[in-house]
């Protein structure tokens, strides 16, 4: 069965760091992967996605993920963290050949001056 | 851009009553979801349904919950006699397809509260 661990249900950065949220994925297939940010009291909105071609894959808000077979990992990143990035972030993988997402259990991210 | 909106957006009831949730897809897509967050762990796909029937469900979805598309807009989940562990966040999602270029679109959430 696919499915994805995200490392850190709490990470903390100050404002113009680099934001790194960690996610693994098992997969027996190339997976297809994906990233949502939760914003308060706000549906999922999807940052980016991965299915084929190239590995780094840019998204909205800044935001970039790099898939690496290697490492099972599709870990995503900004340079430089903002204030209005903090949210609770999902990993998720496509599972079947419908729309069935499988969610990691979410990334808080904190954004301090 | 259009949303997929949720009402209520709170929805409190106590243990054993019905409850009706209640989603607007956005208007062209085909494909419709409900998912829940209970406090605290991973967002979990409850069921998907396609052309006016279930497509996939998952074990959570059990003789409690059915979905219906009673109208051309709406989507609606009911768990028909509600207990304290079905206390959730659900999303309904929706999307104009099947596969990875067909993203869903999330609506915010109805936070149901079972007492």
């Amino acid at each position: 069965a696919q499915s994805v661990t995200q490392l850190g249900s709490h990470v903390s950065v100050s404002e113009g760091a680099l934001v790194l949220l960690r996610c693994n994925y098992s997969s027996s297939v190339p997976p297809y992967l994906f990233w949502y940010v939760q914003y308060p009291n706000q549906g999922l909105q999807l940052l980016l996605k991965y299915t084929t071609g190239a590995t780094l894959v840019k998204g909205i808000n800044g935001f970039e993920a790099e898939f690496k077979k290697s490492e099972t990992s599709f870990h995503l990143t900004k340079p430089s963290a903002h204030m209005s990035d903090a949210a609770e972030y999902f990993c998720a993988v496509l599972t079947g050949g419908g729309n069935k997402l499988t969610f990691g259990t979410g990334t808080q991210l904190k954004v301090e001056l | 851009e259009p949303e997929v909106t949720q009402t209520p957006s709170h929805q409190v009831t106590q243990m054993g009553q019905e409850v009706i949730l209640r989603c607007v897809p956005i208007s062209n897509h085909l494909y419709f979801y409900w998912y829940r967050q209970i406090l605290g762990q991973k967002v979990e796909f409850l069921v998907s349904f396609y052309n006016n029937e279930i497509s996939e469900k998952s074990e959570i979805f059990d003789d409690q919950f059915s979905v219906e598309r009673p109208d051309g807009s709406n989507f609606t989940l009911k768990i028909r006699s509600t207990k304290l562990e079905d206390s959730a966040m659900y999303f309904c999602a929706s999307s104009p397809g099947q596969g990875y270029n067909s993203p869903l679109h999330f609506g915010n959430g109805t936070r149901l509260t079972v007492t």
